[in-house]
């Protein structure tokens, strides 16, 4: 059966703190990987990596991908207190255009 | 990214009943789902919405729980059917154009009492 582990399930750490958050995958027709940041209801769109090795990058975030190993990791630098939420991975199969969902990363940042 | 607008935003509904829910994406899109996340649990696909047919189930849902419409390529409903406890959600209908990733509605938080 296909699955996505997400680790840790939850971090807790200070303002200014920089974070690595994991997602190992076993699927079968692999297509992508995408993170989502999900602060209430809706987890909004942060990355979608294909390719193995070239780091995708938006200010504070980046995340890369492993297709080899089978992971990708998000971090975060510099870590504000806007960042606390849960973080989701999913991974997108050829067929059915499907997402199939870790159980994601709480992540909470203190003052 | 297309806008998307998922009604209601939050219900409270009593046992037995039924709830129908909409998503209105403002641009033509391939392809439409819909998730329930259930407390303290990740996102978990329901069904594909396909336009103009009977939609596509994941195992564990059934259509006479979770009928689910899709009339053209902007508009679907999720109906939650006679509703109990064990169905209080929230419940998020997502969208996929053509190259692009899958982008979310507001969801739906449903509260059954």
């Amino acid at each position: 059966e296909d699955k996505v582990v997400q680790s840790p399930l939850s971090l807790v750490v200070h303002e200014g703190d920089t974070v690595t958050l994991n997602c190992s995958y076993e699927v079968t027709n692999f297509r992508s990987l995408l993170w989502y940041k999900q602060e209430k209801k809706a987890p909004t769109f942060l990355f979608m990596l294909t390719s193995s090795g070239i780091e995708k990058k938006s200010g504070r975030l980046s995340s890369i991908l492993d297709k080899k190993e089978l992971f990708s990791i998000l971090n975060i630098t510099a870590t504000q207190t806007g960042d606390s939420a849960i973080y989701l991975c999913a991974v997108e199969e050829n067929a059915g255009n499907m997402l199939t969902f870790g159980g994601g990363t709480r992540l909470m940042v203190k003052p | 990214s297309a806008v998307i607008s998922q009604k209601p935003s939050r219900d409270i509904c009593q046992r037995g009943t039924s709830l129908t829910i909409q998503c209105q994406v403002d641009s033509q899109v391939t392809m439409m789902f819909w998730y329930r996340q259930q407390p303290g649990q990740s996102l978990t696909l329901i069904a594909t919405a396909n336009q103009g047919s009977e939609a596509t189930y994941e195992s564990g849902f059934v259509i006479d729980k979770f009928p689910i419409s899709r009339p053209n390529l902007t508009f679907s409903t999720l109906t939650v059917s006679n509703m109990s406890p064990e169905d209080s959600s929230i419940y998020l209908c997502s969208v996929r154009g053509p190259n692009q990733p899958q982008h979310f509605g507001d969801g739906t938080r449903l509260s059954i009492l």
